[in-house]
């Protein structure tokens, strides 16, 4: 089981908006601890999506965004493409635990 | 350009060890704090283990506390994974990240193709 909860799956139709949520506790998300995203395509290493919130790295394109409110973060997809379809996870700090920590992973499919 | 490139993995009986390897090129290896992070169907991703950029500091996940070493050779840009007393529940594909910070606030901005530890009798 993960420290930070992501939804298993989210779906939608090219072109429509789609968010994915990480939810997290008072020693990680909602102790300040910065959240990153990193999309994983089938049958390959994750890639960096998103870092500090919701900045991108050269490269990704705009239509990736992330979010925080309170101990939860959140990644949203505009103008869905096929091509984004894979597997999505949220990483932050845990001071408690005093180790990095993952979401347990997001598929989005494209219907 | 990063490239990252694991080796060492294989199948492997309860109990023994083995040594991970991950070969840095395209970067500054000595400029970087450097991690591994494995895989598996079941868990998802888990940070395993941290070292500074020039390998005096360590940190690992309790899961792997005790039983996992880290350590690096700057001169030939590797990183290591040294790995004992193995148990089924290490079984995983174990990647070597790249993370341009430290603290807090570390993230993974580049990624080996990952080296498979199977842990079976």
């Amino acid at each position: 089981q993960s420290v930070l909860t992501q939804p298993p799956s989210v779906s939608g139709a090219p072109g429509q908006r789609v968010t994915i949520s990480c939810t997290g506790n008072s020693s990680n998300i909602g102790a300040d601890s910065v959240v990153h995203w990193y999309q994983q395509l089938p049958g390959t290493a994750p890639k960096l999506l998103i870092y500090g919130y919701n900045n991108r790295p050269s490269g990704v394109p705009d239509r990736f965004s992330g979010s925080k409110s309170g101990t939860s973060a959140s990644l949203a997809i505009t103008g869905l493409l096929a091509e984004d379809e894979a597997d999505y996870y949220c990483q932050s700090y845990d001071s408690s635990l005093r180790a990095y920590v993952f979401g347990g992973g997001t598929k989005v499919t494209v219907l | 350009q990063v490239q990252l490139v694991e080796s060492g993995g294989g199948v492997v009986q309860p109990g023994r060890s083995l040594r991970l390897s991950c070969a840095a090129s395209g970067i500054t290896f000595s400029r970087y704090g450097m991690h591994w992070v494995r895989q598996t169907p079941g868990k998802g991703l888990e940070w395993v283990a941290l070292i500074s950029y020039d390998g005096t500091d360590q940190y690992y996940a309790n899961s792997v506390k005790g039983r996992f070493t880290i350590s690096r050779d700057n001169s030939k840009n590797t990183l290591y994974l040294h790995m004992n007393s193995l148990r089924a529940e290490d079984t995983a594909l174990y990647y070597c990240a790249k993370a341009p910070g430290g603290g807090t606030r570390v993230f993974f901005d580049a990624w080996g193709q990952g080296t498979l530890v199977t842990v079976s009798s």
